[in-house]
């Protein structure tokens, strides 16, 4: 399969620790935030979505914070676990008239046994 | 419930030429948004149709052109292909509308240019 962020900032975690993923975007006009997980060969999976209008929101084991001040967004994962091994991305949809989605550039996730 | 469906898996062609990819949406959903992501990078929003309109549109020249079909399938024509073009294009399905967003990916397709 193909070889998904070759030379992406990675995050190294102890299997059972909590995980922290920041990503900072860009739009003030940005009124809704997703992370994707992405696996070599596949196509990003959703994870967890937030709008513009709250500033956390909980999923299984997956924390969302939106910070609109700083325009900062983090993915927290409990309890790590070797399969949460992969590539995430945040992702920010603009509505200015039309939509335009945006993503970050991504960070790897290696979760150490 | 069927997921997004991509074809073709893979596809070369030669620089200059014009390629089609398809993309079936998940069943119930009527708004599908197309992506290219070069190797090592994040995905790069090309556009999106809802209800056989384009919606949305990233920053790409007009050879990338779509069509989304009465049955919410659509495709993606890209026009004089050149080298820059080989990525990984995924196409995404979501229910659409003023407050379904979540994006659904299919695997994509791995386009090559020579």
């Amino acid at each position: 399969g193909e070889s998904v962020g070759l030379h992406l900032p990675t995050l190294s975690v102890q299997e059972g620790d909590n995980s922290i993923i920041n990503c900072a975007y860009s739009n003030s006009a940005s009124d809704y935030f997703i992370w994707y997980k992405q696996e070599s060969g596949k196509g990003p999976q959703f994870i967890i979505d937030i709008r513009s209008n709250m500033d956390k929101r909980q999923g299984q084991r997956v924390t969302v914070l939106l910070n609109k001040t700083v325009k900062h967004l983090s993915l927290q994962i409990a309890a790590t676990q070797p399969g949460d091994s992969a590539v995430y991305f945040c992702a920010e949809k603009i509505t200015s008239g039309t939509y335009k989605y945006i993503f970050g550039t991504g960070t790897r996730l290696k979760v150490l046994a | 419930e069927t997921g997004v469906t991509q074809s073709p898996t893979h596809l070369i062609k030669t620089r200059g030429q014009q390629v089609t990819l398809r993309c079936s949406s998940q069943s119930g959903h009527n708004t599908v948004s197309w992506y290219q992501q070069a190797l090592g990078q994040g995905p790069q929003f090309i556009f999106q149709y809802y209800r056989e309109e384009e919606n949305g549109r990233g920053n790409f020249p007009p050879r990338f052109s779509g069509l989304q079909f009465p049955n919410y399938s659509s495709e993606l024509n890209v026009n004089a292909l050149e080298l820059d073009d080989s990525a990984l294009y995924l196409c995404a399905s979501s229910l659409g509308g003023q407050t379904q967003w979540e994006q659904y990916f299919g695997p994509g397709t791995r386009l090559t240019v020579t």
